[in-house]
C-alpha cells in the first residue's frame, strides 16, 4: 500500500463546475496536509494546507480533512480552464525526522471550456 | 511567502560531462533541502535529502557518487550530476522547508537538464 494515494485521473470537469480531488494516507500519525498544484513543465506550488479536522476555505479552494478516515480532499469551486494542472497531495508525519513529507502521484485535472 | 530559486533553469550538456545545479532559499534559512527528479508525465521522485553541514541522505536506488549533493550553507544546496548520460535528462527540482510552523515545503522553479 502506498503511503499517500491519489486517483491519477485524468479528472475532467466542465468550466464552472466543482472539481473534487481526493487523497488517502496510511500513517495515522500524520499531522499536516498539503495540496500542491503543478502545471505542465513547471514545479509544484503550494495552494492549501490543513492541520485540523474539518474544512478550510481559501477563495475557490476548500480543503477537507478527516483524520479518522485518513482522508483529505480538495474542492475547487467554479473551476476555470486555468485550474487545469496536476494536483499533488502531500502528508507530513512527525516521526520520520527530516524526510517527513510524502507525496501522492498526483491527479491530473482538466477543466473544459 | 518563502522563495526558493534554482540555477540554471535549463542546461544542455554533452554526455560524459558534469553539471552543477544550485538551489537557494532567498529569504529564509533552510537547514534541510530536498532534491527531486521528474520525468515527463510522471510523478515527483525524491532523490535525496540535503542537510546543512552533514552528508546527504539518498533514497534507495539513487547513486550518491553520481549525484553529488553539497549543502554548505543555510541558504544553498547544490546537486552535481557527474558523468552525465542521456538517460539523466530530466526535470530536477529542489525544495526547502519554510520558516513557518507546520514545515511546509517550497519548491524551486526546476532545472531542465538535457544530455546529448
Amino acid at each position: 500500500q502506498k503511503e499517500v494515494e491519489q486517483n491519477s485521473g485524468p479528472l475532467s470537469v466542465p468550466e464552472g463546475a466543482i472539481a473534487s480531488l481526493n487523497c488517502t494516507y496510511s500513517d495515522r500519525g500524520s499531522q499536516s496536509f498539503f495540496w500542491y498544484r503543478q502545471y505542465s513543465g513547471k514545479s509544484p506550488e503550494l495552494i492549501m494546507f490543513i492541520y485540523s479536522n474539518g474544512d478550510k476555505e481559501d477563495g475557490r479552494f476548500t480543503a477537507q480533512l478527516n483524520k479518522a478516515s485518513q482522508y483529505v480532499s480538495l474542492l475547487i469551486r467554479d473551476s476555470q480552464p486555468s485550474d487545469s494542472a496536476t494536483y499533488l497531495c502531500a502528508v507530513k508525519s512527525p516521526i520520520r525526522g527530516n524526510n517527513d513529507m510524502r507525496f501522492g502521484a498526483g491527479t491530473r485535472l482538466t477543466v473544459k471550456p | 511567502g518563502a522563495v526558493v530559486s534554482q540555477h540554471p533553469s535549463r542546461v544542455i550538456c554533452k554526455s560524459g560531462t558534469s553539471v552543477k545545479i544550485e538551489c537557494r532559499s532567498l529569504d529564509f534559512q533552510a537547514t534541510t533541502m530536498f532534491w527531486y527528479r521528474q520525468f515527463p508525465k510522471q510523478s515527483l521522485m525524491l532523490m535525496a535529502t540535503s542537510n546543512e553541514g552533514s552528508k546527504a541522505t539518498y533514497e534507495q536506488g539513487v547513486e550518491k557518487d553520481k549525484f553529488l549533493i553539497n549543502h554548505a550553507s543555510l541558504t544553498l544546496s547544490t546537486l552535481t550530476v557527474t558523468s552525465a548520460h542521456p538517460e539523466d535528462s530530466s526535470f530536477y527540482i529542489c525544495s526547502a522547508r519554510g520558516p513557518l510552523a507546520g514545515g511546509r515545503l517550497y519548491f524551486g522553479p526546476g532545472t531542465r537538464l538535457t544530455v546529448t
